[in-house]
């Protein structure tokens, strides 16, 4: 069965550095998501793109969130400066329609 | 604003019971509703999605129904197993291309 696929699975950064984290779409999916879960909190939607374009963002994903698709393929989410505020869980979801998929995660800690 | 919420926040159980999670949410006008596990520190399991046009769907142990004009959804565990032990989201969906939003979650313990 296809899959949502997220490299790496633990990033572990200094405050104010650059990290891209990165995920591959199940094959045919058009849409795409970043979630995020801060330990003990809940899962709370960062951005959606589409056709190249963002959808829609929440007011987590400010001027040092971006994201893209480089190749075509892979589904990126850049922090330009990392807090320590950015430390926890984040989720890459794609979609065709009706259901979301989502992958394994990748934790970021921010030291 | 679409708001989700569970309970109970936390359950203890013996092994062997049956149980029942609880998720409202605030606008019952969902494309649909799904249910997941958490593991600790670990990603989301999806076990069950509703259509906005269902009353329930079922996988083995698990039962979820969908009361939409109520604007509630229930997850009922039958014989409850100590690898049973997660937490439970409940999230739902406005249209089809739209953002998942998710509630806190209730956090299960089945002792053995």
């Amino acid at each position: 069965e296809p899959e949502v696929t997220q490299t790496p699975s633990h990033q572990v950064t200094q405050m104010g550095q650059e990290v891209i984290l990165r995920c591959v779409p199940i094959s045919n999916h058009l849409y795409f998501y970043w979630y995020r879960q801060i330990l003990g909190q809940k899962v709370e939607f960062l951005v959606s793109f589409y056709n190249n374009e963002i959808s829609e963002k929440s007011e987590i994903f400010d001027d040092q969130f971006s994201v893209e698709r480089p190749d075509g393929s892979n589904f990126t989410l850049k922090i330009r400066s990392t807090k320590l505020e950015d430390s926890a869980m984040y989720f890459c979801a794609t979609s065709l329609d009706n259901e979301q998929f989502f992958g394994p995660g990748t934790r970021l800690t921010v030291l | 604003k679409q708001e989700v919420t569970q309970i109970p926040a936390a359950l203890s159980v013996p092994e062997g019971e049956n149980l029942v999670l609880n998720c409202s949410f605030t606008d019952s006008a969902i494309y649909n509703l799904q249910w997941f596990r958490q593991d600790p520190g670990k990603g989301l399991t999806s076990l069950l999605l509703i259509q906005s046009s269902q009353r329930e769907q079922t996988s083995g142990r698990l039962n979820a129904s969908l009361d939409k004009s109520s604007g509630r959804s229930t997850l009922y565990i039958a014989a409850s197993q100590p690898g049973d032990s997660a937490t439970y989201l409940c999230a739902v969906l406005k249209t089809s291309y739209d953002k998942v939003i998710f509630g806190p979650g209730t956090s299960l313990s089945v002792i053995p």
